[in-house]
């Protein structure tokens, strides 16, 4: 079975601090792919990045970037300059599906995320 | 492009009573899905359809059920409803390119009395 687990519940930092959000997984799958999600107060999830198992680049998009390490199972996310409006629940998923239409997120519980301006 | 839409925003039941969630994807996208998130369980998947067909089914009882149009929007119905049902519904769409993600809409809040 999957399982995704995100260890750190609540995070706060100074705004323009540097922060990264942990997150491990299990699987016996050997493709599947491993997503990011930001929950603002509005409530809706809002997708950051999807990354395949057979991919281990890091990514960076402005000032988020993502370190996957296969070896260590983890998939963690750093903000760079961090700011007010990052504040937010921040989600990692894993999918073990490959087939097109046929694709189940496990979440991990979520990181709440505070910047202090 | 407009994002995912759902009605409606938010639903007072009481229980015993049923409801039906909509979800409009992302114009071209042909694969809904729908989460259940709860304080107390997180974010759970309900089920998947694409093409008007169930494609997979979380761990909820018989009571959740959904469909999927031609069109492919897509309603959920939870009949009897419980007080463990209160959640926030969130629906989401995929494209047909397998690499992008999934885009979720924000969700139908119900609170079940």
């Amino acid at each position: 079975a999957q399982k995704v687990t995100q260890a750190q519940t609540e995070i706060s930092v100074v705004e323009k601090e540097d922060v990264t959000l942990d997150c491990v997984y299990e699987t016996r799958d050997t493709t599947y792919y491993l997503f990011w999600y930001k929950q603002p107060p509005s409530g809706e999830l809002v997708f950051l990045i999807r990354r395949n198992s057979f991919d281990e680049q890091n990514e960076i998009s402005g000032r988020y970037s993502w370190n996957f390490q296969k070896s260590t199972s983890s998939f963690n996310f750093t903000i760079t300059a961090s700011q007010v409006v990052d504040s937010a629940v921040y989600f990692c998923a894993l999918s073990e599906s490959t087939n097109f239409g046929n694709e189940k997120l496990t979440f991990g519980t979520g990181t709440r995320l505070t910047i202090i301006p | 492009k407009a994002g995912v839409t759902q009605t409606p925003r938010y639903l007072i039941k009481t229980r015993g009573q049923q409801v039906t969630l909509s979800c409009s994807p992302i114009s071209g996208h042909r694969s809904v899905s729908w989460y259940q998130q709860t304080p107390g369980q997180g974010l759970q998947f309900l089920f998947e359809y694409f093409s008007e067909t169930q494609r997979n089914k979380g761990n909820f009882p018989g009571r959740f059920s959904g469909r999927q149009f031609s069109n492919s929007r897509s309603e959920m119905n939870v009949s009897t409803l419980e007080l463990g049902d209160s959640a926030l519904y969130l629906c989401a769409s995929s494209p047909i390119i397998a690499e992008a993600g999934k885009f979720f809409g924000p969700g139908t809040r119900l609170t079940v009395l």
